[in-house]
């Protein structure tokens, strides 16, 4: 089945600085990536996803990249926020399947 | 539109209780999951149906844990008996999904439960 790394398990940034988390998966098949921010004791929200076919996708201050040969993605967040703060979960998706990561706690200092 | 409802959001119970939990999904998706959460970690799937149907419970520990999904709408989740290490958030979620995509994936709020 497909695995799914996630990196860093913590991230402390700056308020105003980027961060970057990134991901990587195993299997070829999964076609489907979406971002999770989870904010404590509330539900996973998707912030942001992208497809096999497309290589970026920008929302505001979110991306998302994705390089199918090399198996990896990452979320970018531009001019971070405390607001920001959360913990973030990538997944792969493949044949009706959610894969998770471990998720990254990011901590934006104001 | 509602999303997807889960009930309770808390529930504490003594180990050896029974426990159930219950979704209901966005109107019209077919796919629905449960998940795991334990703290610190990502969501680990327990079982997904596709309407009525059981597709993939393999991570389902069924010596205690059951579920259903009548009529392919609403879902519950049942723990008998239930053990200190079964203490974690239980996410539902919902889709409308095919063999090769997915549509409008949502989770619920979660059932919090702590076994004491």
């Amino acid at each position: 089945g497909e695995n799914v790394e996630q990196h860093p398990s913590t991230l402390s940034v700056q308020e105003g600085d980027s961060a970057v988390i990134k991901c990587t998966y195993s299997d070829s098949a999964s076609n489907y990536f979406p971002w999770y921010k989870q904010e404590l004791g509330k539900r996973p929200q998707l912030i942001i996803d992208i497809r096999s076919n497309v290589g970026e996708k920008k929302d505001q201050r979110i991306a998302v990249t994705l390089n199918k040969t090399a198996k990896h993605f990452s979320l970018h967040i531009t001019e971070t926020q405390p607001e920001d703060s959360a913990v973030y979960f990538c997944a792969a998706f493949n044949f009706n399947k959610f894969y998770f990561g471990s998720g990254t706690k990011l901590n934006v200092k104001p | 539109e509602a999303g997807v409802v889960q009930s309770p959001r808390y529930k504490i119970i003594e180990k050896k209780q029974p426990v159930a939990f219950w979704c209901n999904p966005i109107s019209g998706h077919n796919t629905l999951y449960w998940y795991r959460q334990n703290l610190g970690q990502g969501p680990e799937l327990l079982i997904r149906y596709e309407n009525e149907e059981a597709v993939d419970d393999s991570q389902l520990p069924k010596d205690r844990f059951s579920a259903e999904r009548l009529k392919g709408v609403d879902s519950t989740l049942k723990i008998q008996p239930a053990e200190l290490g079964d203490s974690a958030v239980y996410l539902c979620a919902s889709s409308l999904s095919g063999d090769r995509d997915n549509y409008g994936y949502t989770f619920g709020s979660g059932t919090r439960l702590t076994v004491v």
